[in-house]
């Protein structure tokens, strides 16, 4: 079974702190994607990292693969109340389009 | 853009009785999945589908879930015979050839089995 585990489970934090969160797993991934979901809605590309070592920016965000390709973080810079949501991340074993294996998720709350 | 869209967006059923979730995946995407999801828990796969067949599946999807194709821009999940625990978010969703695509989702269909 390829587990993806997600730390914290829960984060609430102010506006303008950083935070990480970690995706773990025993297994190698040959991609790993990160997703957000709002209440009531499907999960939201945020972003793949395909290559060990890679590191993704998207504005306040900063992702990164890790060098064996079995974990990953997300880091958010100066967290704003609009990054409040459901983060997961998700990896996909092989580039045959087989299932993607979501993390346990992270819930973030930022308060103004 | 285009999007993957799903129907209904809650249904409630009687345990024992049949369901079909319905999802119009993105129309030039050639990979189909559905997940669940119980209410605060994790996004759990349940099969995919690709070329009119199922090539994978897991061990949630048993003898009760059907999918279905029936005209090459639907695609549904039908539950024969629902049970309380089958009772979640009901995720559909696509991606296209392109390795390394992204999975679309849909908002889902919430299914509550009483």
């Amino acid at each position: 079974t390829q587990l993806l585990e997600q730390s914290p489970q829960f984060l609430s934090i102010q506006e303008g702190e950083n935070l990480t969160v970690y995706c773990n797993s025993s297994s190698v991934f040959s991609s790993l994607q990160w997703y957000r979901q709002e209440p009531g809605e499907g999960p939201v590309l945020l972003v793949t990292v395909v290559t060990g070592g890679e590191v993704k920016k998207l504005k306040r965000l900063t992702f990164q693969f890790g060098d064996a390709r079995k974990d990953s973080s997300l880091h958010i810079t100066a967290a704003q109340p609009g990054d409040t949501g459901l983060y997961l991340c998700a990896g996909e074993k092989n580039t045959g389009f087989q299932k993607l294996v979501f993390g346990t998720g992270t819930r973030l709350l930022v308060s103004p | 853009e285009p999007e993957v869209t799903q129907t209904p967006s809650h249904q409630v059923t009687q345990m024992g009785q049949e369901v079909i979730l319905r999802c119009v995946p993105i129309s030039n995407h050639l990979y189909f999945y559905w997940y669940r999801q119980i209410l605060g828990q994790k996004v759990e796969f349940l099969v995919s589908f690709y070329n009119n067949e199922i090539s994978e599946k897991s061990e949630i999807f048993d003898d009760q879930f059907s999918v279905e194709r029936p005209d090459g821009s639907n695609f549904t999940l039908k539950i024969r015979s629902t049970k309380l625990e089958d009772s979640a978010m009901y995720f559909c969703a696509s991606r296209s050839g392109t390795v390394g695509s992204p999975l679309h989702f849909g908002n889902g269909t919430r299914l509550t089995v009483t």
